[in-house]
């Protein structure tokens, strides 16, 4: 089955700084990666997802990329804001949301005043 | 839509007794999955329906954990007898079909096992 690995387990930026979020695979017949936020107490919410046939995808403040022989994709959450300290899990799937999604162990995001 | 709904948000239930988690999915979506979270090991997937069918249940983690979708609407994830190792928030999520991404998160139930 798929393995999901994610680093760093808690990243703290300074207010206004990039925030880097690093995953990596394991099952080559993997395609879709989203991301989700969670804030405490809460449920995990969509925040980007990309597919296999594009290498990066940009929403905002935000961007995913992607590097499929490498089995490697991150989140780049540029010029930081307090609304963003939450922890951030990656996941990927075979299919569409439809399939079953493994999750990476989450990053806590602490954004510094 | 008022979303995925779960309940109860909170139960608190003494070792070994039965215990049943109830999930409404979103009108129209036809894949619903049920999720563990701890800290210790994150969030997990347990099972998942397409169709109401269980397409993969290779996540439950012993036979004390059953789940059913007798209809679209309603799933219950049920544990019998439960333990203390039990506790923890568990999500249940739904999405549209197979071409649609995203899956959408209900509000969770935070189960105490005493």
């Amino acid at each position: 089955g798929e393995n999901v690995e994610q680093h760093p387990s808690t990243l703290s930026v300074q207010e206004g700084d990039s925030a880097v979020i690093k995953c990596t695979y394991s099952d080559s017949a993997s395609n879709y990666f989203p991301w989700y936020k969670q804030e405490l107490g809460k449920r995990p919410q969509l925040i980007i997802d990309i597919r296999s046939n594009v290498g990066e995808k940009k929403d905002q403040r935000i961007a995913v990329t992607l590097n499929k022989t490498a089995k490697h994709f991150s989140l780049h959450i540029t010029e930081t804001q307090p609304e963003d300290s939450a922890v951030y899990f990656c996941a990927a799937t075979e299919g569409g949301g439809a399939d079953g999604l493994t999750f990476g162990k989450g990053t806590h995001l602490i954004i510094q005043p | 839509d008022a979303g995925v709904i779960q309940s109860p948000r909170h139960e608190v239930t003494e070792m070994g007794q039965e215990v049943t988690l109830r999930c409404k999915p979103i009108s129209g979506h036809n894949s619903l999955f049920w999720y563990r979270q701890t800290m210790m090991r994150g969030l997990e997937l347990l099972i998942y329906f397409n169709n109401n069918v269980p397409i993969d249940d290779s996540g439950m983690p012993e036979d004390r954990f059953s789940a059913k979708m007798p209809n679209a609407s309603f799933s219950t994830l049920k544990i019998q007898p439960s333990e203390p190792r039990d506790s923890a928030v568990y999500f249940c999520a739904s999405s549209i079909d197979r071409v649609s991404t995203e899956a959408f998160f209900g509000q969770g139930t935070r189960l105490t096992v005493v």
